[in-house]
């Protein structure tokens, strides 16, 4: 079965460490998201990229946060500096969006504790 | 403010039983719904989901309903089975342009009681 591949799974880091989590998509996919977890909020789209170009990132706090795709294979999201309220489940999420079916497939995502 | 809103935080069902989870939404631009299943320590994994031209669709022991008038729509899993324990995530889109991006709910905890 095609995967969504993140990493790391779990990164626990001090207040002011810069965090990079990593995600391959399925290959041939050509629209990726990056999405937060957090209990009071649900899952947030933070940023999302068609054909590597970054269509919305409306979600994500730009003072300190940055996502990229240096090239279809890998999308990166980078915190620096971290904060404690940064700590919440990171997933990432490709797919074609051809067809009817709008389904996006996750990763396992990446938990980040901020301490 | 909830554009997609799954008011019951959990569900308790009896094996063999039926599960009906309920989501609601406020924007009448979406068009099209999906729902999701979350085990822990796992992302989402797409389940079923329906275009606003029907009123249902359905996969196996997934049915999904949808009432436009009521801005509702609702998962129907029968026979519930214990593996189907997990949090079900109601999603909707709108075509913005030429982009989509999905709204989520909160999620419903499902526990399917053997």
């Amino acid at each position: 079965d095609a995967r969504v591949t993140q990493t790391p799974r779990h990164k626990v880091t001090e207040m002011g460490q810069e965090v990079t989590m990593r995600c391959q998509p399925i290959l041939g996919h050509n629209t990726v998201f990056w999405y937060r977890q957090t209990m009071m909020q649900g899952l947030e789209l933070l940023a999302y990229f068609r054909n590597r170009a970054p269509l919305d990132d409306s979600g994500m706090p730009k003072d300190r946060f940055s996502a990229e795709m240096p090239d279809a294979t890998l999308a990166t999201l980078k915190i620096q500096p971290s904060e404690p309220r940064d700590s919440a489940v990171y997933f990432c999420a490709s797919g074609s969006g051809r067809g009817t079916n709008y389904g996006y497939t996750f990763g396992s995502g990446t938990r980040l504790t901020v301490v | 403010d909830q554009q997609v809103k799954q008011n019951s935080p959990s569900l308790s069902v009896q094996e063999g039983r039926i599960s009906i989870l309920n989501c609601d939404y406020t924007n009448s631009m979406f068009d099209y719904f999906l729902w999701y299943k979350k085990y822990p320590a796992e992302g989402p994994t797409f389940l079923i989901s329906i275009s606003s031209i029907k009123d249902k669709n359905e996969d196996g022991r997934f049915t999904v309903f949808l009432n436009k008038s009521a801005k509702h729509l609702s998962l129907h899993i029968v026979p519930s089975q214990p593996g189907d324990s997990a949090v079900y995530f109601c999603a909707a889109s709108a075509r913005a342009g030429n982009n989509r991006k999905l709204i989520w709910g909160l999620g419903t905890s499902l526990a399917v009681n053997p």
